[in-house]
């Protein structure tokens, strides 16, 4: 069973169009963090949540972590073919006490089409 | 440039054979970790360790073990590699309230 689930799996979308990421879980986290990755690299932090409905914005990325700390979504705006690219979302478990369990869902592999 | 890099980038490696891949970082993070990388699985935790001495299982363990001497350097074994083992390892380190910071991963192929 995946601690983090993520959706769509997949996303294929013209440039210029927008989008909304999720990511939920029955479980609450003390943050929720999202990185990209590009084919051959490792993955690349874009931003960390850490207070209940905080919305952070990243250009044209906005992120927002649940009331309940247990879902986080990134919005892109106005997507561009630079956009394409893995995008994951990693928490550590609140009840994971101090050892922080960096874990990770399956991912959304986002292409953007010029 | 993130202060992680990982040791050997590509290898190669017969089935049964014992297989060692090396992580060093230079952040003093405290926390370090190994993930696996397989198509449609994402990133998936094998152990990771919380300070020198420390460490613990992840969700795909089974097959693999890790040491940690130093804060800077975080080791995988697999002790007896298999074809199901082959994949991309990526290592990270992390701190809290600081970023975390991966490895540019090491392709595993076991034949």
């Amino acid at each position: 069973t995946q601690l983090l689930e993520q959706s769509p799996q997949f996303l294929s979308i013209q440039e210029g169009e927008n989008l909304t990421v999720y990511c939920n879980s029955s479980s609450v986290f003390s943050s929720l963090q999202w990185y990209r990755q590009e084919p051959g690299e490792g993955p690349v932090l874009l931003v960390t949540v850490v207070t209940g409905g905080e919305v952070k914005k990243l250009k044209r990325l906005t992120f927002q972590f649940g009331d309940a700390r247990k879902d986080s979504s990134l919005h892109i705006t106005a997507a561009q073919p630079g956009d394409t690219g893995l995008y994951l979302c990693a928490g550590v478990p609140r009840s994971g006490g101090s050892n922080y369990k960096l874990t990770f869902g399956k991912g959304t592999l986002l292409t953007v089409n010029p | 440039d993130a202060g992680i890099t990982q040791s050997p980038r590509h290898k190669v490696t017969e089935t049964g054979t014992p297989v060692t891949l090396r992580c060093h970082q230079t952040e003093n993070h405290r926390y370090m970790y190994w993930y696996r990388q397989d198509p449609g699985h994402g990133l998936r935790l094998i152990h990771y360790s919380y300070g020198v001495k420390d460490t613990d299982k992840g969700e795909v363990s089974d097959g693999y073990s890790v040491s940690r001497s130093k804060t800077e350097d975080f080791l995988l074994t697999l002790e007896s590699a298999t074809s199901s083992q082959t994949s991309v390892y990526f290592c990270a380190s992390f701190d809290r309230n600081t970023e975390a910071f991966f490895g540019q991963g090491t392709r595993l192929t076991v034949v």
